[in-house]
């Protein structure tokens, strides 16, 4: 059971928007930034957004973050059939321990 | 560009210690910028923090592995290392090192390929 709470599946159709949701607490999202990482098929992890909402150079603008309270969302717009991956929220609890979602496997329909 | 790449044994035994390394290629370990981690993941399951160390020798480990973990580093060799002991089936994961950038809320912005460790007799 992890301590950050996502749900197991998501899915759209391609050009959809899709948000993915990430739950947690005072002691970890409430006080901390919040990554996202996409891990397509056999392939090691990829950091999609930093700090909440800061995407790393190379990952398009169709992907964004946003985090209120102890919550996080992860947006995907004009959904693409390579955009079917694992998506994983991860905060850290103030002393380096890294705390990751239990991970949302999302379908392009 | 940084690349970093894990190595150690496949099969390892229950009860047994498994020694894994992250060789970082491109770029050095010495950075006041870096933290540098290990991930491991369970075949089917989500990815699990195992913990981290500073080039200085600092470490941050899970609280749940503390007591079986030691991650070194070596920069002469621009290497850092896993060791856990005590194995059972439930340490049976992809393993992953990655780096933490502290200017990206030690987001892990560069991972090696993985190596898998299967624990069975």
């Amino acid at each position: 059971q992890s301590v950050l709470t996502q749900p197991p599946s998501a899915s759209g159709t391609p050009g959809q928007r899709v948000t993915i949701s990430c739950s947690g607490s005072s002691s970890n999202i409430g006080s901390n930034a919040v990554n996202w990482y996409q891990q397509l098929p056999g392939t090691a992890p990829k950091l999609l957004i930093f700090r909440n909402n800061q995407r790393p150079s190379g990952v398009p603008d169709r992907f964004s973050g946003s985090k209120s309270d102890t919550s996080a969302s992860l947006a995907i717009s004009g959904l693409q059939s390579e955009d079917e991956a694992d998506y994983y929220c991860a905060a850290w609890d103030g002393t380096l321990n890294v705390l990751f979602g239990g991970g949302t496997k999302l379908t392009v329909l | 560009q940084l690349q970093l790449q894990e190595s150690g044994p496949g099969l390892v035994k229950p009860s047994e210690t498994l020694s894994l390394t992250c060789t970082a290629s491109g770029g050095s370990l010495m950075s006041n910028f870096y933290y540098w981690g290990w991930i491991r993941q369970p075949p089917g399951k989500g990815l699990e923090w195992i913990g981290c160390i500073y080039y200085s020798g600092s470490t941050y480990y899970s609280p749940s592995l503390k007591s079986r973990l030691t991650i070194s580093v070596d920069t002469s060799k621009n290497q850092f290392s896993l060791r856990l002991t005590s194995l059972t089936a439930a340490d049976t994961a992809m393993y992953y090192c990655a780096r933490l950038h502290n200017e990206r809320a030690y987001g892990m912005d560069v991972w090696g390929q993985g190596t898998t460790v299967t624990v069975s007799s």
